[in-house]
């Protein structure tokens, strides 16, 4: 059983305009919250991450919001560039834990010019 | 710092011969781990270790598979015998023994077994 879903495998957006990845979870022991971002042919690199103390985390064009109550978390990007097309992994940890971090299966952005 | 360092990049096998995956983790990093990519499965933890112990390997999927960490700046993941379904794309990374601190991923082997 998935503990971490990410259930749109791809999202298609033009330049400019905002991207919303979706993550959805089911431990409610989870307390840190992650997204990676993957360019093919590369590893995974930290995006950003947010701790279930906050609901919100800002960083440039990227914000995570959080809400505890529906399990859910999102990342937004504004505007969306080119350059962020590639594969968004959203992952959750207990305890601020790095042994126990699970996975979504990612979803593939793309952004067109 | 190089960052975390996987060899080989690409690995084509035959099936049944032994595969073994390297990894050097960043220099004063206590954990490493060895994730497994796969279109079905995703990104699956398979091991990790904690100042060079193994402390929870019930991702690896079988006997066949195996990993060590014989000192704080090298570890491999052991494939033997190898099968075709063990064709992925397997990573390491590492992180510091801090809490809220996140993993950096080295850029991985693709395995194929044919």
């Amino acid at each position: 059983d998935q503990q971490v879903k990410q259930n749109s495998p791809s999202l298609s957006v033009q330049e400019g305009r905002i991207s919303i990845l979706n993550c959805d979870y089911t431990n409610s022991m989870f307390d840190y919250f992650l997204w990676y971002k993957k360019y093919p042919a590369e590893g995974p690199t930290f995006l950003i991450s947010i701790s279930s103390i906050k609901d919100k985390n800002e960083d440039g064009r990227f914000t995570v919001f959080l809400n505890k109550s529906a399990k859910h978390l999102s990342l937004h990007i504004v505007p969306s560039q080119p350059g962020d097309s590639a594969v968004y992994f959203c992952a959750a940890s207990v305890g601020g834990s790095q042994g126990n971090l699970i996975f979504g299966k990612g979803t593939k952005l793309s952004v067109k010019p | 710092d190089a960052g975390v360092i996987q060899s080989p990049r690409h690995e084509v096998t035959e099936m049944g011969q032994e595969v073994t995956l390297r990894c050097k983790p960043i220099s004063g990093h206590d954990y490493l781990f060895w994730y497994r990519q796969t279109m079905m499965r995703g990104l699956e933890l398979l091991i990790y270790f904690n100042n060079n112990v193994p402390i929870d390997d019930s991702g690896m999927p079988e006997d066949r598979f195996s990993a060590k960490m014989p000192n704080a700046s090298f570890s491999t993941l052991k494939i033997q015998p190898s099968e075709p379904r063990d064709s992925a794309v397997y990573f390491c990374a590492s992180t510091s023994d801090s809490m809220n601190t996140e993993a950096f991923f080295g850029q991985g082997t693709r395995l194929t077994v044919v």
